[in-house]
């Protein structure tokens, strides 16, 4: 069985641009979350989708929005880089239940903002 | 303040060594509580989750929660190089696991 991808797995942009992350859950799972990774802060949870709604949001700025398609595959997208955006951006899907949710999640996109 | 805290480590520990791993927190409406594992270049693992207090056992992972104390703990018996690794503790207030709230990680080192 396939497991979370992710692509692309390492990126660099510049200041200013805008950079779109995609994640591929595995098979039959309907809810995707993403997080962000960084040394000092840890794993912080941007936002969820479940059936190509989003579900719940973190305490990120507008610059970051995501969407979801109708096969479940999700991708982020983040507008007007900062420097501060640099981390690794990770990807988890799992089956929406109360009971046994599981995140499973992909190896990440590193973004590098110079 | 975070709401979850974790002290960083590395922690270095000889093989067949016991390890423990803790996490503190402030928020009183966590209920579920989980333990990753994360190796280098790779996503976390869910290696552990309970609900409320009490203890969970899962061959040499043993997971403890706390909730008067808001502290968690994973320890780990006999303990293998293949452990070395970043350990997650993450939290949650609803069913979903989806929104977790996650520690900054601890590193730990297994000499052989």
């Amino acid at each position: 069985k396939a497991g979370v991808t992710q692509t692309p797995r390492y990126l660099i942009k510049t200041r200013g641009q805008q950079v779109t992350l995609s994640c591929s859950p595995i098979s039959g799972h309907r809810s995707v979350s993403w997080y962000q990774q960084t040394p000092g802060q840890g794993l912080q949870f941007l936002f969820e989708y479940f059936s190509e709604t989003q579900r719940n949001k973190g305490n990120f700025p507008g610059r970051f929005s995501g969407r979801q398609f109708s096969n479940s595959r999700s991708e982020m997208n983040v507008s007007t880089l900062e420097l501060g955006d640099s981390a690794l951006y990770l990807c988890a899907s799992s089956l929406r239940t109360d009971n046994t949710g599981e995140l499973f999640f992909g190896e990440g996109s590193r973004l590098t903002v110079l | 303040q975070k709401e979850v805290e974790q002290d960083p480590g590395p922690l270095s520990v000889p093989e067949g060594a016991i390890v423990s791993l803790n996490c503190t927190y402030s928020n009183s409406a966590f209920q579920y509580f989980m333990w990753y594992r994360q190796y280098s270049r790779k996503g976390p693992e869910l290696l552990m989750y309970t609900y409320s207090s009490g203890n969970k056992e899962d061959g040499r992972f043993t997971a403890q929660v706390d909730k008067s104390s808001k502290y968690i703990s994973l320890f780990i018996r006999d303990s293998q190089p293949s452990d070395s690794a970043t350990y997650l503790c993450a939290m949650s207030a609803w069913a979903g696991f989806q929104k977790l709230v996650f520690g900054t990680g601890t590193r730990l080192l297994v000499s052989p």
